[in-house]
């Protein structure tokens, strides 16, 4: 069964680095989403994207954070100079249209030092 | 704003009984999906059901239900016969109509053997 993959597993960077989540979404699929989960706290929503643009972002998505599908399978998401409270679990998730199901998958968990 | 309460951080049961978890939202679209997700200790996020808000029908997946009163604006998740590998954290999400997930800040389901 095709399934949603993330890499890397967990990142560990320092404070002010940039770092870059990779998300490979299920083939025919065309929504794309990012969420986070800082630990013990509830998953938030931080964009969205739809036809190769961003169609929704949250209050978090600020200027650091961008979104990109370089090559039309990966889908990827750039923290430009990262922050402590940027440590979380990242999830992908991505659907094939518009009255299904989110599809996620297994999340990086990023760890900010 | 919309919003997804759920008011019991924990909930146990003994295995091969049913438990409850509940979960209320908030919202002024009159269309809009309704979803439960386990998350096992591997984070892995994994869609239990789905309720179409249109439908009057409970979903239903094997020992999984649902008992979705749209007027009340609840949406609880009945979990029958209740077994070791179902003890996870449990979110109920609302998806709007711009596609993106609001989530409740989950319950966690502990069996006992």
């Amino acid at each position: 069964e095709p399934e949603v993959t993330q890499t890397p597993s967990h990142q560990v960077t320092q404070m002010g680095q940039e770092v870059i989540l990779r998300c490979v979404p299920i083939s025919n699929h065309l929504y794309f989403y990012w969420y986070r989960q800082i630990l013990g706290q509830k998953v938030e929503f931080l964009v969205s994207f739809y036809n190769n643009e961003i169609s929704e972002k949250s209050e978090i998505f600020d200027d650091q954070f961008s979104v990109e599908r370089p090559d039309g399978s990966n889908f990827t998401l750039k923290i430009r100079s990262t922050k402590l409270e940027d440590s979380a679990m990242y999830f992908c998730a991505s659907k094939p249209s518009s009255s299904y199901e989110q599809y996620f998958g297994p999340g990086t968990r990023l760890t900010v030092t | 704003a919309q919003t997804v309460t759920q008011s019991q951080p924990e909930m146990s049961v003994q295995e091969a009984e049913t438990v409850t978890l509940s979960c209320t939202y908030d919202t002024s679209e009159s269309d809009y999906y309704l979803f439960w997700y386990k998350q096992p200790p591997s984070r892995q996020m994994i869609l239990v059901i789905r309720q179409e808000a249109y439908k009057q029908q409970n979903a239903t997946e094997n020992r999984f239900s649902v008992n979705f009163q749209k007027a009340a604006k609840s949406f609880s998740l009945k979990i029958s016969d209740s077994q070791l590998g179902d003890a996870a954290m449990y979110f109920c999400a609302l998806e709007d109509s711009n596609y993106q997930l609001i989530w409740g800040a989950g319950t966690k389901l502990i069996i006992k053997p």
